[in-house]
């Protein structure tokens, strides 16, 4: 385990469910992040958040819904997904994003979206 | 603007032969250069990292980089492969944006074979 568990592992949806994906960290991090990542594709930055303080939206459709209530947990709601929306979705946490890259991030072990 | 290319999207080795990932680089500054493995079905694991420091970067299961400046190349070495090496690996660089976060570019990923 690195710190970083993402919940569930694996999630099938039909495109017009509503469901959530789980990020939790106790590393004490400050900052939090979700990547998308597509076969053949590079792994795509979604959102950044810092001190709960959303940072960074990458431009991303808005049935993607990022919500972090606290700086342990990071949640991003799902709706009316299309089947190019499958893909491995990553959570990430760092000290802090201004310094946390020069650290590295760590990341968790993703959720594996199936939109049918 | 940074972006960083992976030359080789497939390396295939023998087992205890040299591995060589390779990776160049874009950067208008001074940039941290890092790579990560992921093993199926995994998140995403910090092999080493190059922050301005020593040009040599040793990181975790024998891997190494050199930061060559004058090539814009951050290398993957290891002397002798290992058949729990076989996995993805992805270089990334990451320079301060305007208000001092990073922000990191993932290259495409080179999968590793290892043949026994």
């Amino acid at each position: 385990e690195t710190g970083v568990t993402q919940t569930p592992r694996h999630l099938v949806m039909g495109m017009t469910n509503k469901k959530s994906l789980k990020c939790e960290q106790h590393l004490g991090h400050n900052a939090m992040y979700w990547y998308k990542q597509s076969a053949k594709k590079p792994l795509e930055l979604m959102f950044v958040y810092n001190f709960k303080e959303q940072t960074e939206n990458n431009s991303v459709p808005s049935r993607f819904s990022p919500e972090c209530p606290n700086s342990s947990h990071l949640f991003l709601h799902l709706h009316t997904l299309q089947p190019e929306d499958s893909a491995l979705y990553l959570c990430a946490s760092s000290q802090d994003d201004r310094q946390g890259f020069g650290s590295g991030y760590t990341f968790g072990s993703g959720t594996r979206l199936t939109v049918v | 603007a940074q972006s960083v290319t992976q030359l080789d999207s497939h390396v295939s080795v023998s087992e205890g032969t040299p591995v060589l990932l390779r990776c160049n680089y874009s950067s208008s500054y001074s940039p941290s250069l890092f790579w990560y493995v992921q093993h199926p079905n995994k998140g995403l694991q910090l092999l080493l990292k190059y922050t301005s420091a020593a040009t040599l970067v040793k990181g975790i299961n024998g891997f190494e980089a050199e930061f060559k400046k004058s090539e814009t190349s951050f290398h993957l070495t290891k002397p002798s492969a290992h058949m729990s090496d076989a996995a993805e690996y992805f270089c990334v660089v990451s320079d301060p944006r305007t208000g001092g976060s990073y922000i990191p570019t993932f290259g495409r990923g080179t999968s590793l074979i290892v043949h026994p």
